[in-house]
């Protein structure tokens, strides 16, 4: 059975600091893992890392594939409260059309 | 441009009733599926359907029922709810590449 496993579950950091998040999983066939943002509603789409990209980058963010560990990590540098958020990995094989989701990590950045 | 917009937003419900959830989506994906998210649980797929017509199980199915009659719409239906089902549903869309797109969520309570 696919698995997707996310550490930490919860994270509270202050404005400023630099944050790392985990993802592991283990899919038969891997094709991608994708990273999203939940704020209050909808989560919305950060990243997308496969075979071929496996590193990312945006402003502050950036998120790494590890093939060989079968795990990616989810950097945030220099955090804003704007960042708080739960952070979603996902990750769909090829045998398969859907995304399998972990469970989510809840960042809260204080002031 | 909507992308993808879920109806009604809440709902409340008597153990036994029943009810539908629309989603539609403007952006031409033939990928739609629907998720369940409860607290510490993350994302659980419920249905997905890979193009108009068709429709498939996914992790947590029963007690659901799905249909895809037009491409841009995913209707997702409870026929006798259960306080179980209280959670938050949310559908998405996925464009060719892989990302998903998500609604805005609805809020379902079963008293």
């Amino acid at each position: 059975e696919d698995k997707v496993v996310q550490s930490p579950l919860s994270l509270v950091v202050h404005e400023g600091d630099t944050v790392t998040l985990n993802c592991s999983y283990e899919v038969t066939n891997f094709r991608s893992l994708l990273w999203y943002k939940q704020e209050k509603k909808a989560p919305t789409f950060l990243f997308m890392l496969t075979s071929s990209g496996i590193e990312k980058k945006s402003g502050r963010l950036s998120s790494i594939l590890d093939k060989k560990e079968l795990s990616s990590i989810l950097n945030i540098t220099a955090t804003q409260t704007g960042d708080s958020a739960i952070y979603l990995c996902a990750v769909e094989a090829n045998s398969g059309y859907a995304l399998n989701f972990g469970k989510g990590t809840s960042l809260l950045v204080t002031p | 441009n909507a992308g993808v917009t879920q109806t009604p937003k809440f709902r409340v419900l008597k153990t036994g009733q029943s009810m539908t959830l629309l989603c539609a989506q403007d952006m031409n994906h033939e990928y739609m599926y629907w998720y369940r998210q409860d607290p510490g649980m993350g994302l659980r797929l419920i249905h997905y359907s890979v193009g108009e017509g068709t429709t498939a199980k996914g992790e947590v199915p029963d007690g659901y029922n799905v249909s895809r009659l037009k491409k841009q719409n995913f209707l997702l239906g409870l026929e006798s709810a259960a306080p179980s089902q209280t959670s938050v549903y949310f559908c998405a869309s996925r464009r060719n590449t892989g990302e998903l797109f998500f609604g805005e969520g609805s809020r379902l309570t079963v008293l």
